[in-house]
């Protein structure tokens, strides 16, 4: 059982376009993680919400927290093929975050 | 900028050979982290660290093992690699103290088992 589901699984978009890209869950997470990772490469962290109702910006990113901590929005605003790569969220657990639980991703694929 | 590292980053190997999985970190983060990801798909949690000494296994049943002997140092242990283990191995870190939500992590190590 997947803990947080991510939507979509896939996004072919062209280059100006905007999108959203979700992360749900029936949990309530200490915090939220929304990481990018190339091919090959490990996931680089973009962003952490911890506020239920937060909202973070990061250039043409907008990162948005749920009121009650169990779901997290990416959008971004007029896409670059820069932005191609895997989205993925990740949520902290428990007292010391001593785990994080990770999304199954979204393969955004921007076209010049 | 994080400083975590992943040695090597690429491995093809027999079957049956033993092999280690090398990750270090310079930024004297408590927390360590072992995940398996197949290619394009999500990260599974195979072993943690609260510190030295200090090992557990994650959600997702593995046959490595891992030793936490210094602080910066958390290297994965396969005694006797099989097909089944192909993947990517990534490392990560945190630090529990200052930014307890994020991790870091390395670049990972890409495992062939021929």
């Amino acid at each position: 059982t997947q803990l947080l589901e991510q939507s979509p699984q896939f996004l072919s978009i062209q280059e100006g376009e905007n999108l959203t890209v979700y992360c749900n869950s029936s949990s309530v997470f200490s915090s939220l993680q929304w990481y990018r990772q190339e091919p090959g490469e490990g996931p680089v962290l973009l962003v952490t919400v911890v506020t239920g109702g937060e909202v973070k910006k990061l250039k043409r990113l907008t990162f948005q927290f749920g009121d009650a901590r169990k779901d997290s929005s990416l959008h971004i605003t007029a896409a670059q093929p820069g932005d191609t790569g895997l989205y993925l969220c990740a949520g902290a657990w428990g007292w010391n975050f001593n785990k994080f639980y990770f999304g199954s991703g979204t393969k955004l694929n921007v076209k010049p | 900028e994080a400083d975590i590292y992943q040695t090597p980053r690429y491995l093809v190997i027999g079957t049956g050979k033993k092999i280690t999985l090398e990750c270090s970190q310079t930024m004297g983060h408590d927390k360590m982290y072992w995940y398996q990801q197949d290619p394009g798909m999500e990260l599974h949690l195979i072993h943690y660290s609260y510190g030295v000494n200090s090992t557990e296994k994650g959600d997702l049943s593995s046959e490595s093992t891992v030793s936490r002997i210094r602080t910066e140092h958390f290297p994965l242990t396969l005694e006797s690699a099989r097909p089944s283990h192909t993947s990517q191995y990534l490392c990560a870190s945190s630090d529990i103290g200052t930014n307890p939500h994020e991790q870091y992590f390395g670049p990972g190590t890409r495992l062939t088992v021929t």
